[in-house]
């Protein structure tokens, strides 16, 4: 089975500095896909940015990169220039191969965005 | 496009009664999901479908039931609420083929007394 960790259950930001939201996942697949959700207080989940097991660029969305580092099994999110906005839980979630339908999330990561 | 939509939207039912949350969506998307929310442990999935009249169980299963008679919908039966079922139930569609972003729902929030 696969294992999302996300070891950060809080980070604070200051407003207008990047910040790296932490994920390692455990799979013993070939081709997976890793995805971050950001969930507002109003608490509906919004997709952020998505990592294909074979894709050799870093995915980038606007203000949002994936660290992706396969050896390491990490997945990390970095959003620039912090905005209040920003201001959520964040999850990383995988699925196994095609099975898109089928995600595994972390625990979440509480962002806190300071002016 | 509605997106996903999910009814109701707070629900409190008594220890042992039955009931079904509704999720639609008006995308054509082959794929559909039911993840529930619990405090402390992201979401966990419940039951998926990758088609009308096909699926099959996710990592907790037990006590809900799913069918998928169309491709718009994709109802969560509760059988005999329990406490252990009190959380926040979302519902996902994305399309079949290739990688897709899930849309989910607004989410049902769900008390058992």
């Amino acid at each position: 089975a696969q294992k999302i960790t996300q070891t950060q259950p809080g980070m604070f930001v200051q407003e207008k500095e990047a910040v790296t939201l932490d994920c390692t996942y455990d799979t013993s697949d070939q081709s997976y896909g890793l995805f971050w959700y950001k969930q507002p207080s109003s608490g509906e989940m919004i997709f952020l940015i998505y990592q294909g097991s074979y894709d050799e660029q870093n995915a980038t969305e606007g203000r949002y990169s994936l660290n992706f580092q396969k050896a390491r099994k990490s997945a990390n999110l970095v959003i620039s220039a912090s905005q209040l906005g920003d201001s959520a839980m964040y999850f990383c979630a995988s699925t196994r191969g095609t099975s898109y339908g089928k995600l595994t999330f972390g625990q979440g990561t509480i962002l806190t965005v300071h002016p | 496009n509605a997106g996903v939509t999910q009814t109701p939207k707070f629900q409190v039912l008594k220890t042992g009664q039955s009931m079904t949350l509704q999720c639609a969506q008006d995308m054509n998307h082959e794929y559909m999901s039911w993840y529930r929310q619990d405090p402390g442990m992201g979401l966990r999935l419940i039951h998926y479908s990758v088609g009308a009249g096909i699926t099959d169980q996710g990592e907790v299963p037990n006590g809900y039931n799913v069918s998928r008679s169309t491709t718009e919908d994709f109802p969560l039966r509760l059988l005999s609420a329990a406490p252990s079922q009190t959380s926040v139930y979302f519902c996902a569609s994305s399309y079949g083929q290739g990688w897709s972003e899930q849309y989910f729902g607004p989410g049902t929030r769900l008390t058992v007394t």
